[in-house]
């Protein structure tokens, strides 16, 4: 069966320094996957997808980056933190073409002190 | 990015009442799914629609799929202290291509009190 692990499940990171949060998705091979972000615990904002190893489609700009550089594992980073960087960020993974639907992993909470 | 129109916003009801929300679009989808998520998790699919005027049961959940394409609603019965959590709705438009990408809702916050 397929999952999806994301880490850390939570963050305290000063302003200004850097980001790296991991997703790895098992038991599937080249899934579509998804970064999201959830401020004050509602609406989810699409930052990122990607539908294959190195390719990254952005949804807003803003101070964070995404990569792919595996198959199965997708990185959202960031060089220098800022304060509205702060939220609840969730990676999701579906199949590429047809499949119903996203699987949402456990999510970061990060907070930028 | 695009969003639907959830409503309510938030509910705040007791144990043992019913619950319904709906969600609205100005584009036409051909699948619509709800989600709840739980305090600090991730949503979790509770039930995908895949035809207008579709009404699907999970449980104590119902779920229907407007006539128009362009909305949904999800009912709950009998609600329960474990109902709490955020719900949301997704509206998808699959066509052959690789990315299917979902829209979501503003999300309808479920509080119960025993």
């Amino acid at each position: 069966s397929q999952t999806i692990h994301q880490w850390p499940a939570t963050l305290v990171q000063p302003v200004g320094s850097p980001l790296s949060l991991e997703c790895t998705v098992e038991g599937t091979s080249n899934p579509n996957l998804y970064w999201y972000r959830q401020a004050a615990g509602r609406g989810l904002q699409l930052l990122f997808y990607s539908v294959g190893i190195g390719q990254i489609s952005s949804e807003v700009p803003q101070n964070l980056s995404a990569s792919r550089p595996q198959d199965r594992q997708f990185i959202l980073s960031s060089k220098k933190l800022l304060l509205s960087d702060s939220g609840f960020y969730l990676c999701a993974w579906s199949v590429n073409q047809g499949e119903i639907g996203y699987t949402f992993g456990s999510g970061t909470r990060l907070t930028v002190v | 990015g695009q969003q639907l129109n959830q409503s309510p916003q938030s509910m705040f009801i007791q144990e043992g009442e019913d619950v319904s929300m709906n969600c609205t679009s100005s584009s036409i989808f051909n699948t619509w799914l709800w989600y709840k998520q739980d305090p600090g998790e991730g949503p979790v699919l509770l039930i995908a629609l895949y035809k207008a005027g579709e009404l699907t049961s999970n449980g104590r959940l119902t779920a229907q799929f407007g006539i128009t394409r362009k909305d949904s609603f999800l009912n709950i019965s009998a609600s329960i202290p474990s109902d709490v959590g955020i719900y949301f709705c997704a509206g998808q438009l699959r066509r052959g291509g690789a990315t299917n990408k979902l829209i979501f809702g503003t999300g309808t916050l479920l509080a119960v009190q025993p």
